[in-house]
């Protein structure tokens, strides 16, 4: 059974259209991650939360926002998604620090 | 900068051979190592993990060896077969951190 789950598996938009991206757990886990995943690359972490407490990356475009209304969802909002934006886009769960982290199928993003 | 990576891009292995794949990080610091395998669409999933405070754990078919002297990092696959046809990516944490710092990946593809 899935324990990370990401909708929808596939996410077209249009140039500059807002977008977003949803998960959930199932892990009752604490801790949740967006990456970002370019072809052939490695995921690229976005941001997290522990609980309720948001952790954004240093070079996270302030385009993307995040939202976390309770331990089961997070969302990955794109204000103004450019052609630079179309990735795959994964979201993990941990228990903790020195924790596997459990990933979704991801989302792919395409941008027309 | 990453902090892990992987000595080579991509390796092509015969069918029942053992896999090695290998992995370099630069960060004395880090005390947990996850390997991560990823089919194409798919999310990474978690094969094994090890803690610095061992140098080799094994699984069904997977041993990992970790060599804190020259901060080395391996994933043995014992007869390959072709569903281990996949990006296979190691992953280090740092001491109290709650974030995975990712390698390149490895592209394996496996000869029939």
């Amino acid at each position: 059974d899935a324990m990370v789950i990401q909708n929808p598996r596939y996410q077209v938009t249009q140039f500059g259209k807002p977008v977003t991206l949803s998960c959930s757990q199932t892990l009752n886990h604490n801790v949740m991650y967006w990456y970002q995943q370019k072809s052939s690359q490695a995921p690229k972490l976005l941001f997290h939360y522990y609980d309720k407490d948001f952790n954004n990356e240093a070079d996270t475009p302030d385009n993307f926002q995040s939202r976390r209304p309770n331990t089961s969802f997070c969302f990955l909002d794109i204000r103004s998604p450019g052609l630079g934006d179309a990735a795959m886009y994964l979201c993990a769960t941990t228990k903790g620090a020195r924790q596997p982290q459990h990933f979704g199928d991801g989302t792919r993003l395409s941008i027309l | 900068g990453e902090s892990v990576g992987l000595h080579l891009p991509t390796l092509s292995v015969q069918e029942g051979d053992n896999s090695i794949i290998n992995c370099a990080y630069s960060n004395s610091a880090s005390d947990y190592f996850i390997w991560y395998k990823q089919e194409s669409g798919k999310g990474p999933q978690f094969i094994i993990d090890i803690r610095s405070n061992m140098d080799k754990r094994q699984g069904q078919r997977v041993t990992v060896l970790l060599n804190k002297t020259v901060k080395h990092l391996s994933l043995q696959i014992a007869a390959t077969q072709p569903g281990d046809s996949a990006v296979y990516f190691c992953a280090e944490f740092l001491v109290g951190d709650y974030k995975l710092s990712f390698g390149a990946g490895t592209t394996v593809t496996v000869r029939a």
